[in-house]
């Protein structure tokens, strides 16, 4: 079953423009992932942030957790059009069995 | 990097017949395997999750003798589709684990099935 929505469903932009993508969930994480599929391919890890973590930083990317209102957000600065894809946020209930979001499809135009 | 191997990529098959995908860590041991599920614009839908050695443990609703999973060894793991319907056409994934700390999966690219 899925965790929990993403908002917005779509999103369309230019490129150098910064993207965010929203994430809710349920029940209580031990940590929460962001992951990336290109259309018809696998999912490609993005980053992971642990439950006592409120923010991590990776390259392009910015993640933020906020446990107390069960919800993350991804931010992908200066976009470019190679970032279009769907992203996805999953969270770990224990091990590694996630259960993922509704995806978040981002379009990035030249 | 971790790599998962998943095989075919694509399968076109006849209603009745079953299909079977094989998911392979190729430079790790994988004790757990997970079998996804996604329609076209949706989410992945967790089906089962595989255990070495064991039998596998599937999520609700999901029939578990329809989709046969086998996990043979550290470095394969088989989901086959039986008696396979239109209704069965999706796209599956499966990732790889190596151990149970929490860590991030690793992907298979997927396989388009088609059942006609």
């Amino acid at each position: 079953s899925q965790q929990g929505e993403e908002d917005p469903q779509a999103l369309s932009i230019q490129e150098g423009e910064n993207a965010t993508m929203n994430c809710s969930y349920k029940t209580s994480i031990n940590n929460l992932q962001w992951y990336r599929q290109n259309s018809g391919r696998g999912l490609v890890h993005l980053i992971l942030i642990r439950s006592n973590e409120r923010e991590k930083h990776s390259g392009r990317l910015r993640v933020t957790l906020d446990t107390s209102k069960k919800s993350s957000s991804l931010l992908i600065t200066a976009s470019r059009a190679a970032d279009t894809a769907s992203y996805f946020c999953a969270t770990a209930l224990r091990y590694n069995k996630l259960i993922f979001g509704a995806g978040t499809r981002l379009a990035v135009h030249p | 990097g971790a790599v998962v191997s998943q095989h075919p990529s694509w399968v076109i098959c006849k209603s009745g017949t079953s299909v079977k995908i094989e998911c392979r860590s190729l430079d790790f041991q994988a004790t757990t395997m997970f079998w996804y599920r996604q329609f076209p614009k949706q989410s992945l839908m967790l089906m089962a999750t595989s255990n070495e050695g064991s039998k596998a443990t599937y999520e609700q609703g999901v029939e578990k003798d329809k989709f046969l999973i086998n996990h043979a060894s550290l470095t394969l793991s088989t989901l086959t589709v039986t008696s396979a319907h239109p209704e069965d056409s999706s796209f599956y994934i499966c990732s790889a684990s190596p151990g149970q700390q929490i860590a991030p999966l690793h992907f298979g690219n997927g396989t388009r099935l088609t059942v006609t």
